[in-house]
């Protein structure tokens, strides 16, 4: 009953290094999702997938890229973290084309 | 662009006491609103509402939705100490692309012993 599973859930990184948020999903959902969510400012979607094989730019996807390696995994990578990239990400999926989401429980990362 | 506005952000209310929490919104077009609840982790769903006027309840939780005057509502009655939580609301668009939710700033309700 593992639903969406997020790795690692704690990171700490230095400004210009580079990390992989990964998510997995066993819930055989199309669409996959990525959002950052920091203080007072609720969750902003930074990527999203709705199907294999594709992605697509939410509202804040610069210094992030994502692969969606196959129907159950969507990764997050942060090339070359900056400060303004401290913040918790919750990866997410869905079986329609939003609707009811279903999140994983968060990486929070923090870039000194 | 869509917008999301929730209000208040912040309440701190008694153990016992009904709450009602405010979401108004802004959809070039609209297909669903959702509401969450977010303890320490994960949002967890509460409901989805796609048409006006019908009151969507789970036990002292409830929602309703007016699309004329583009929001939601979301009551707690008799609340308990474990009803404290951010409490999202999240809108979809149904135009083109599965394009997530946009979210507003959740309110942080408290509820005191």
């Amino acid at each position: 009953n593992a639903g969406v599973t997020q790795t690692p859930k704690f990171q700490v990184l230095k400004t210009g290094q580079s990390m992989t948020l990964q998510c997995a999903q066993d819930m055989n959902h199309n669409s996959m999702y990525w959002y950052r969510q920091d203080p007072g400012m609720g969750l902003r979607l930074i990527y999203y997938s709705a199907s294999e094989g594709t992605t697509d730019k939410g509202e804040v996807p610069n210094g992030y890229n994502v692969s969606r390696l196959n129907k159950r995994e969507f990764s997050l990578r942060l090339e070359s973290a900056a400060p303004s990239q401290t913040s918790v990400y919750f990866c997410a999926s869905s079986n329609l084309r939003a609707g009811e989401l279903f999140f994983g429980e968060g990486s929070r990362l923090t870039v000194l | 662009e869509d917008k999301v506005v929730q209000s208040p952000l912040s309440l701190v209310v008694h153990e016992g006491d009904t709450v009602t929490l405010n979401c108004s919104y802004e959809v070039t077009n609209f297909r669903s609103l959702l509401w969450y609840k977010q303890e320490k982790k994960a949002p967890t769903f509460l409901f989805m509402l796609t048409s006006s006027g019908i009151e969507k309840k789970s036990g002292r939780l409830s929602s309703i939705l007016d699309k004329k005057e583009l929001f939601s509502i979301l009551n707690i009655t008799a609340t308990q100490t474990g009803d404290s939580a951010v409490y999202l609301c999240a809108v979809e668009d149904s135009g083109g692309g599965a394009d997530g939710l946009t979210f507003g700033k959740g309110t942080h309700l408290i509820i005191q012993p």
